[in-house]
């Protein structure tokens, strides 16, 4: 079975413009979170959907949105880029069951923004 | 709300030996799962092992091992026979069990382990 995919896997933009990050989940996964990884701030938890519908957000400004399609695949779209929103953004992917909330990741979209 | 940390920021271990990480945790909540991940250079993010916390018996996976402490909300990862594919950055993670909508991970800020040869 595939793994979590996302593209592109490095984009460079500069400030003001804003971009689009794409994930595809595993086959049969139908939840999608997004994380923001930075050297000063680690790891940090963006947003959750799951059928389409958000279900959980981060501490991140409303610069950062994202949304699900019907086959589950995720974008998430962050406008009015700053030089801080420069991260490697990680997707996750799990199988909606019950007692199997295990997170599987995407090799990350690195985004440098200058 | 929870926080994970690893005291920890960086370890080194010779090949063949054996290394454990450290990782605590805190929270309020009595139904939860916790997670190690490790990320090497190449940055892809990898499940190494999970525990769920009303299980007792402490998760194993070939080579890698957990000490799971509920009271003392201690989460170690033991790596046996450490070979050199083992160098990346290691994550502990913790994520809320009940509720089937709660999907997030809090991580804690990583140990760099390198295995020399």
């Amino acid at each position: 079975k595939a793994g979590v995919t996302q593209t592109p896997r490095y984009l460079i933009k500069t400030r003001g413009q804003q971009v689009t990050l794409s994930c595809s989940p595993i086959s049969g996964h139908r939840s999608v979170s997004w994380y923001q990884q930075t050297p000063g701030q680690g790891l940090q938890f963006l947003f959750e959907y799951f059928s389409e519908t958000q279900r959980n957000k981060g501490n991140f400004p409303g610069r950062f949105s994202g949304r699900q399609f019907s086959n589950s695949r995720s974008e998430m779209n962050v406008s009015t880029l700053e030089l801080g929103d420069s991260a490697l953004y990680l997707c996750a992917s799990s199988l909606v069951a019950s007692g199997f909330k295990t997170q599987y990741f995407g090799p990350g979209t690195r985004l440098l923004v200058l | 709300a929870q926080t994970v940390t690893q005291s920890q920021p960086e370890m080194s271990v010779q090949e063949a030996e054996t290394v454990t990480l450290s990782c605590t945790y805190d929270t309020s909540e009595n139904n939860y799962y916790l997670f190690w991940y490790k990320q090497p250079p190449s940055r892809q993010m990898i499940l190494v092992i999970r525990q769920e916390a009303y299980k007792q018996q402490n998760a194993t996976e070939n080579r890698f091992s957990v000490n799971f402490q509920k009271a003392a909300k201690s989460f170690s990862l033991k790596i046996s026979d450490s070979q050199l594919g083992d160098t990346a950055m290691y994550f502990c993670a913790f994520m809320i069990g009940s509720g089937g909508s709660n999907y997030k991970l809090t991580f804690g800020k990583g140990t760099l382990l390198t295995v020399n040869p």
